[in-house]
């Protein structure tokens, strides 16, 4: 069974630093391509992050770009979101996907979420 | 960027109704697009990938299909289950812009 779990979202103060974590199990991590979404409260999901399977390719939204950096480590089987210099509108549940390998893009495998709250 | 945009943004509808959902590009993205449920405090759930292909363990009552800008997604019979929101999502382009959304509720 496929499994995502998030972690690390907490209280940050504007200007902080976080690393969100997430581990993988029941699936070829190595092989898989993954992203973070991100879902403001009460708002729709954001796309914020890509990682090819090996690491080489990243992609960022232009809403994090300079600020998060993506990455993994294949032999933790683990995928991780560094974000730097947090803002108010970071605020939001943080989900690790992992896409479906197929020709379409398409995100079919998600974690439960890590809630990011960035406030003074 | 591409721009996602759902119509209706809520929709009220009863037990056995068929619905359908409308999400417009501003582009063509060919056949790229996503569609997801999302219930109250979980994580989305993929239903449709290209445009028209189910996702397994997805009941058959949903359905997609379009092309270019233009898409629908289709509950023939609304079951208790199905109220929740609807995203669609393009992935033609990164980033992969999500719609804002179609909450479907009990009318």
């Amino acid at each position: 069974e496929v499994q995502l779990v998030e972690s690390g979202g907490t209280l940050v103060h504007p200007g902080g630093s976080l690393r969100l974590s997430c581990a993988a199990s029941g699936f070829d991590f190595s092989s898989s391509e993954m992203s973070w979404v991100r879902q403001a409260p009460g708002k729709g999901l954001e796309w914020i992050s890509y990682v090819s399977s090996r690491g080489p390719t990243k992609s960022y939204a232009d809403s994090v770009k300079g600020r998060f950096t993506i990455y993994r480590d294949n032999t933790k089987k683990s995928l991780y979101l560094q974000m730097n210099s947090l803002r108010a509108e970071d605020t939001a549940v943080y989900f690790c996907v992992r896409e479906s390998g197929g020709d379409y893009g398409d995100f079919a495998w998600w974690g439960q979420g890590t809630l990011v709250t960035v406030s003074s | 960027d591409i721009q996602m945009t759902q119509s209706p943004a809520s929709l009220s509808a009863s037990v056995g109704d068929r619905i359908t959902l409308t999400c417009r590009a501003s582009q063509t993205i060919s056949n790229y697009l996503n569609w997801y449920q999302q219930k109250p405090g979980k994580a989305p759930n993929l239903l449709i990938y290209g445009t028209s292909n189910l996702q397994s363990g997805v009941p058959s009552r949903f359905s997609g299909s379009g092309s270019g800008t233009d898409f629908t997604l289709t509950i023939s019979s609304l079951q208790p289950e199905d109220f929740a929101t609807y995203y669609c999502q393009q992935s033609y382009r990164t980033p992969r812009t999500f719609g804002q959304g179609t909450k479907v509720e009990v009318k």
